[in-house]
């Protein structure tokens, strides 16, 4: 099955930017989603389709996808901003085709 | 708004059956423009997913999960559920039921809020 790696954490003083990866291979070729998940709530989508933004998260979300890393960044980062940082995709050529990565705890300095 | 909020025992006995429900409000389950899915959260863990529910009936299962798995719509209810069989501590997690942006291979947009089921004797 299609395996996604993450970083375990990563910190970030306020006000700086935060990039957080998702590694797979050639998962420039696949649609990559990004979820924030607070703790003690449900996961929220922030950027889906590798760079678009669903209505209401901040243009401070944006994300790329090339070769075999896909990113989140993070701007003038706040520290409501803390939270489990979760990559998806979908693998259809996969037995096991919805697949998300590890996480990342961003962690505001 | 859609509003999804799934309801069912918090504890389940190993080798029992775990049972799920979600009940949809502010849409309607039925819409031919969405699947409806589960996914899983062990505590402290990352996410899961089990599987997923056009209103038609068709799924997608984890295959992981897939022999003891089994999701069905009951569109007269709005509603969607979940059995999970054979149940072990492993199993122990929040179950999130989800609408998805519209097909099965677009991201989840709408969540329950998760419900923590335990398996324990």
């Amino acid at each position: 099955s299609y395996v996604l790696t993450q970083p375990p954490s990563v910190s970030v003083a306020p006000g700086k930017t935060a990039r957080i990866t998702c590694g797979g291979n050639n998962i420039g070729s696949k649609s990559v989603h990004w979820y924030q998940q607070k703790p003690g709530q449900a996961p929220v989508l922030v950027v889906y389709d590798d760079s678009d933004r669903p209505s209401g998260i901040p243009e401070r979300f944006s994300g790329s996808n090339s070769g075999n890393t896909a990113t989140l960044t993070i701007s003038r980062v706040e520290a409501g901003d803390e939270a489990d940082y979760y990559c998806q995709v979908w693998d259809s050529s996969s037995d096991h085709p919805k697949v998300f990565g590890g996480g990342t705890k961003l962690t505001v300095l | 708004q859609l509003q999804l909020q799934e309801s069912g025992p918090g504890l389940v006995k190993p080798s029992e059956t775990l049972s799920l429900t979600c009940t949809v409000s502010g849409g309607s389950i039925s819409s031919s423009s969405y699947y409806w899915g589960w996914i899983r959260q062990p505590p402290g863990k990352g996410l899961e997913w089990i599987g997923s529910i056009y209103y038609s009936g068709s799924t997608y299962y984890n295959p992981s999960l897939k022999s003891r798995v089994t999701i069905s719509v009951d569109t007269s209810k709005n509603q969607f559920s979940l059995k999970l069989s054979s149940v072990t501590a492993a199993d122990t997690a929040v179950y999130y039921c989800a609408r998805h942006k519209t097909t099965v291979v677009t991201p989840i947009n709408y969540w329950g809020q998760g419900t923590l089921v335990t398996v324990s004797s």
